[in-house]
């Protein structure tokens, strides 16, 4: 079946500009991710939903994020006024019941310019 | 000092021979335990659960000892397709799935 997909794959934004990075999950999985991988170190932790809950935002560095799950399927990561800081890969993962077994989509690599 | 800590790396070993990466994790609660892989600009990949009896995938083995809040992943008989970074992963339970990375140790495997 088809893995987790995310667009776009990659985007450039000026400093100050809005960008939306959507993520569809496998179909089916409950639990979604949001991951933000800086160059040369692991994924660090975004956001958590289950189902169109989002239980945990805690890894969101500012409030300039926000992430949404409306329908409990599709995922959209909104930075507003993005600074060169949050130029990194935005990785999303699904997980079923067993929600420790994650599955990654390719990531968005975002440069901020 | 970060959750979970890996051997630096990298590590540039010949085809066949037998590497051993270890991990530190420092939430005495953290409940389960894996090792990703991920290639170059690729997403990671799971490649093995830890468990606490150890576990083993052909080449692959993996251990956890809980009391000293330690984690390993063996691999023998090294492939040039084994080339990648190895990411210890530990689930704190905090929200059902949370994962902590560890920054990842790369593994080059040469002819």
């Amino acid at each position: 079946g088809a893995g987790v997909s995310q667009s776009p794959r990659y985007k450039v934004a000026k400093r100050g500009q809005d960008v939306a990075l959507r993520c569809d999950p496998i179909s089916g999985h409950v639990s979604l991710f949001w991951y933000q991988q800086a160059l040369g170190q692991g994924p660090e932790f975004l956001t958590y939903f289950q189902n169109e809950a989002q239980l945990d935002k805690s890894g969101l560095p500012s409030d300039r994020f926000f992430a949404e799950r409306p329908e409990g399927s599709v995922s959209t990561l909104k930075i507003q006024r993005t600074q060169q800081e949050d130029s990194a890969v935005y990785l999303c993962a699904s997980a079923g019941m067993r929600s420790y077994e994650q599955y990654f989509g390719p990531g968005t690599r975002l440069t901020v310019t | 000092r970060k959750e979970v800590e890996q051997d630096p790396g990298p590590f540039n070993v010949p085809e066949g021979a037998t590497v051993a990466f270890n991990c530190t994790y420092s939430n005495s609660a953290s409940q389960s335990f894996f090792w990703y892989r991920q290639d170059c600009r690729k997403e990671p990949k799971l490649l093995m659960s830890v468990y606490s009896s150890g576990n083993e995938d052909g080449r692959f083995t993996a251990q956890l000892n809980r009391a000293s809040q330690y984690i390993s992943l063996l691999i023998r008989d090294s492939k040039l397709s084994d080339s990648a970074t190895y990411l210890c992963v530990v689930n704190t339970g905090g929200s059902q799935g949370n994962l902590i990375f560890g920054k990842g140790t790369k593994l080059s495997v040469k002819p």
